[in-house]
């Protein structure tokens, strides 16, 4: 059972340069979500997708893409990594509309030298 | 804005004890709230998911409970083990999102 899988768990950038974190889920949820955590922090929404073909900001979206490429996949895209953005970034997944049960990934350990 | 508290933010037990985690939030509206368990270097694991109609969930040695007029909730742990130790994290689910607290560092020694 896979759940939700993310990709790569870890990456060092430097500043400027761009990548982008793929997140896949195999459990045919509708709500997908990208939080980042930080010490001190806690877990914070970049973005989120309620559903196929639509993207919503989150908390914290500055400096971030994010792409419902379809119902599986959910990508978030750094275009030009900041020093700010180091942090543990998590994908997970929801079912049932707004109310289900809520699923996370690994998680995504990013430093931006 | 929807805001979360969870305290204490650290608490050590010895083997066998019963325990109470507490997590607050400031706006009723909610949708459901859901406690997870987070291992270090890890992500997070779902533990128990109370709807906004419901009082209390239950699983295993687990008892979460909710009461939306007070803002407060409960994770109990009984006869507590120290493969019990993680951070324990409680997420508020308005509409599409949720909200989460900064989490308790449980730490139960044999």
């Amino acid at each position: 059972n896979a759940g939700v899988t993310q990709t790569p768990k870890f990456q060092v950038l430097k500043t400027g340069q761009s990548m982008t974190l793929q997140c896949a889920q195999d459990m045919n949820h509708n709500s997908m979500y990208w939080y980042r955590q930080d010490p001190g922090m806690g877990l914070r929404l970049i973005y989120y997708s309620a559903s196929e073909g639509t993207t919503d900001k989150g908390e914290v979206p500055n400096g971030y893409n994010v792409s419902r490429l379809n119902k599986r996949e959910f990508s978030l895209r750094l275009e030009s990594a900041a020093p700010s953005q180091t942090s543990v970034y998590f994908c997970a997944s929801r079912g049932q509309g707004n109310t289900g049960e809520l699923f996370f990934g690994e998680g995504s350990r990013l430093t931006v030298l | 804005k929807q805001e979360v508290t969870q305290i204490p933010a650290a608490l050590s037990v010895p083997e066998g004890e019963n325990l109470v985690l507490n997590c607050s939030f400031t706006d009723s509206a909610i949708y459901n709230l859901q406690w997870f368990r987070q291992d270090p270097g890890k992500g997070l694991t779902s533990l128990l998911l109370i709807q906004s109609s419901q009082r209390e969930q239950t699983s295993g040695r687990l008892n979460a409970s909710l009461d939306k007029s007070s803002g407060r909730s409960t994770l109990y742990i009984a006869a507590s083990q120290p493969g019990d130790s993680a951070t324990y994290l409680c997420a508020l689910g308005s509409n599409y999102k949720l909200t989460f607290g900064k989490g308790t560092l449980l730490t139960v020694n044999p």
